[in-house]
């Protein structure tokens, strides 16, 4: 078992849509949850992290943590074409080990206008 | 305000060549991070170094792999005798030496791309 499982998609949404992306993860010891936006040929770019469970709002973005069910999920309201990227699940621990981030493998989004 | 930079952006090598993969980290930032994307896989880490000094190379394959990261100059990732098997995208990210909060806020190049022929 994979300690980071995301669905690879391609998932496919009309401009205007709530976009719903989610990983699982399966190592308990994670405390931080990153999202990050990977536009294609280009390095991964940070759009939020939360630590342990709860929710995190930024602008048309909402991050939720569930550690009681390992579920980590991202929300766009509003979607754009400009969102159409790849976005990336990560997991870390706390303190010494926190940059050794486990990614997922990405969720290929297209908005459509 | 230049972000990470990554030479070259794509490498194509012939098996058994060496491929040098370089990175120089954000202004202010010491630590440098090198992660591994292979087709149809997540990033994976691979070394964390700061001037000087290697702090982590769990997640470097044991023969032929090796990163520095020098006083002077840009952090070098080299791969003697290339396969097929590390053609990748490779990753450097960068983080300041003093964090604000717990979480290890890494900021990535844009890749080098190494083919194998």
């Amino acid at each position: 078992q994979k300690e980071v499982e995301q669905d690879p998609g391609p998932l496919s949404v009309p401009e205007g849509a709530i976009v719903s992306l989610n990983c699982t993860y399966s190592n308990s010891a994670f405390q931080y949850f990153m999202w990050y936006r990977q536009y294609s040929r280009k390095g991964p770019e940070l759009l939020m992290y939360t630590y342990s469970s709860g929710n995190k709002e930024d602008g048309r973005f909402t991050a939720q943590v569930d550690k009681s069910s390992k579920y980590i999920s991202l929300f766009i309201r509003d979607s754009q074409p400009s969102d159409s990227a790849t976005y990336l699940c990560a997991s870390s621990y706390s303190g010494a080990g926190s940059y050794q981030l486990t990614f997922g493998k990405g969720t290929k989004l297209s908005v459509i206008p | 305000n230049a972000g990470v930079m990554q030479n070259p952006r794509h490498l194509v090598r012939r098996r058994g060549q060496e491929a040098r993969l370089r990175c120089s980290p954000m202004k202010g930032h010491s630590h440098v991070y090198w992660y591994r994307q292979l087709p149809e896989e997540g990033l994976k880490f691979m070394v964390y170094l700061q001037k000087e000094n290697i702090i982590d190379e769990s997640g470097m394959p044991k023969e032929r792999f090796s990163a520095e990261f020098p006083k002077e100059g840009p952090s070098i990732l080299r791969i003697q005798q290339v396969v097929r098997g590390d053609s990748a995208a490779y990753f450097c990210a960068s983080s300041p030496p003093d964090r604000a909060s717990g979480a290890n806020v890494l900021t990535f190049g844009a890749g080098s791309r190494l083919t194998v022929l």
